[in-house]
């Protein structure tokens, strides 16, 4: 069955670049017209949706982050990513990445990674 | 604050049927956006439990149901169980914002 685990360094420096790989596992990322998306976590918060890639490679971002987030798609590595740049202790947060949160039949999130745990501090 | 509103706490005894609401406004549930809805068990990754406003993906008990009127969707939990302690959120997309995501606040669930 589909899987998806995260992967990337649990600290990270205020003002630096927080980098995140999703792999997906017993599927292809691009087989299907499926989209791959990142959610966060504070600690003792809700879900905030980050952004969602399509497996063509079309990016949608949430406008709070956009100025500062890119997701890309390595379908020869089977992976997706995340890079938020300029991080402050705001962004500490457990990050999961998702198959889902596009548009339409395409929105709800079905599998889900386990998260990783990222903190932003010197 | 977020654009779909939830209550942040509900309660019930084992048994007894609750429910959750998720309300927003004619740019999102109500412009007919589809309301999705996940359960997040204390220190895990959330879990789909409802798509498509009605609809329970494969192994999700028919205790769980959704609905969906005007601007706001409902998640009912039928004979509940103390494993339904959690939290739940809803999900829907918003036209105005142009948010493909937008999440309810959560919901915790206390079976008491």
């Amino acid at each position: 069955q589909l899987q998806l685990q995260e992967s990337g360094p649990g600290l990270v420096k205020p003002s630096e670049t927080l980098s995140l790989t999703c792999t997906v596992s017993g599927g292809s990322i691009s087989s299907s017209s499926y989209y791959w998306g990142w959610i966060r976590q504070p600690p003792g918060k809700g879900l905030e949706w980050i952004g969602s890639i399509y497996y063509s490679g079309s990016t949608y971002y949430n406008p709070s982050l956009k100025s500062r987030v890119t997701i890309s798609v390595d379908t020869s590595k089977n992976q997706f990513s995340l890079k938020l740049s300029s991080v402050t202790a705001a962004d500490t947060a457990v990050y999961y990445c998702a198959r889902g949160g596009g548009i339409g039949q395409w929105s709800p999130m079905d599998v889900w990674g386990q998260g990783t745990t990222v903190t932003v501090s010197s | 604050q977020s654009v779909l509103t939830q209550p942040p706490s509900v309660s019930g005894a084992p048994g007894q049927r609750v429910t959750i609401s998720c309300t927003g406004s004619s740019s999102n549930i109500g412009a007919g956006y589809d309301v999705h809805w996940y359960q997040q068990l204390p220190g895990t990754a959330p879990k789909l439990l409802i798509y498509g406003n009605s609809n329970r993906p494969s192994g999700v008990p028919d205790r769980f149901s959704g609905s969906k009127s005007g601007t706001s969707a409902s998640l009912a939990i039928t004979g509940l169980q103390a494993e339904d302690e959690a939290d739940y959120y809803c999900q829907s997309y918003d036209s105005s914002l142009s948010v493909l995501v937008v999440f309810g606040g959560g919901t915790k669930l206390t079976v008491l």
